[in-house]
């Protein structure tokens, strides 16, 4: 079956230093999702890339999907202490994209 | 606050129990998902319904069941639990499924422990 792998599992920075995580599919993904979730609360949908190669930003925050749709990232520029939190990248294939797998996220920390 | 609400909060049974977890999508919603997040496993989708209807299984155990009633609040049973059961279990909701451009939103969660 799909296995979504995520990585780094933990990334400590300064403060204002970039963060960039990786998420990559065993199969072909239809869509991807990111999420964010801080420490005691509950994730919140980021956003949904959907088309090969495609690119989307959010302000500091920049999202890829792989031209082979099989890997994404998400990319923080200039980390502030509120980004703080565990981010997780969710793939979607099968027939009705019916199989939903999430990867195990990686924790950001920022120091001041 | 997502809009979502989900009861209780939390939740203390013993092995072998069985408990129904409550969830009421956002207004007009009409999908709604389960996940269970514990520390060893993470975020795991378990299963999800659009108006009423069944549409997507993820890893759910035989033990677990859910549904969605006609007015759209859903309700997960899990049953003759085990301690590895002992989990944070989200619902989510969507005005639509998967495959079209739309958010999910989550509620609180619900914490169950297994004594």
């Amino acid at each position: 079956g799909q296995q979504v792998m995520q990585i780094p599992q933990y990334q400590h920075v300064q403060e204002g230093e970039d963060f960039t995580t990786y998420c990559n599919s065993s199969t072909t993904l239809s869509n991807i999702q990111w999420y964010k979730q801080r420490p005691g609360g509950h994730p919140v949908f980021l956003i949904q890339l959907v088309k090969s190669g495609e690119v989307k930003k959010q302000k500091r925050l920049t999202f890829q999907f792989g031209e082979a749709k099989k890997n994404s990232s998400l990319h923080i520029t200039a980390t502030q202490t509120t980004d703080v939190g565990t981010y997780f990248c969710a793939g979607h294939s099968g027939t009705n994209n019916n199989d939903m797998r999430f990867g195990a996220g990686t924790r950001l920390t920022v120091k001041p | 606050d997502s809009g979502v609400t989900q009861t209780p909060k939390h939740l203390i049974t013993a092995t072998g129990q069985r408990v129904t977890l409550r969830c009421s999508p956002r207004s007009g919603d009409l999908s709604v998902y389960w996940y269970q997040q514990s520390l060893d496993q993470g975020l795991q989708f378990l299963i999800q319904y659009y108006n009423g209807e069944e549409r997507a299984k993820g890893n759910i155990l035989e033990r677990f069941s859910a549904q969605q009633f006609p007015d759209l609040h859903s309700e997960l049973n899990l049953s003759s639990l085990e301690l590895g059961d002992s989990a944070l279990y989200f619902c989510a909701s969507s005005v639509g499924g998967w495959g079209t451009d739309y958010e999910q939103y989550f509620g609180p969660g619900t914490r169950l422990t297994v004594t």
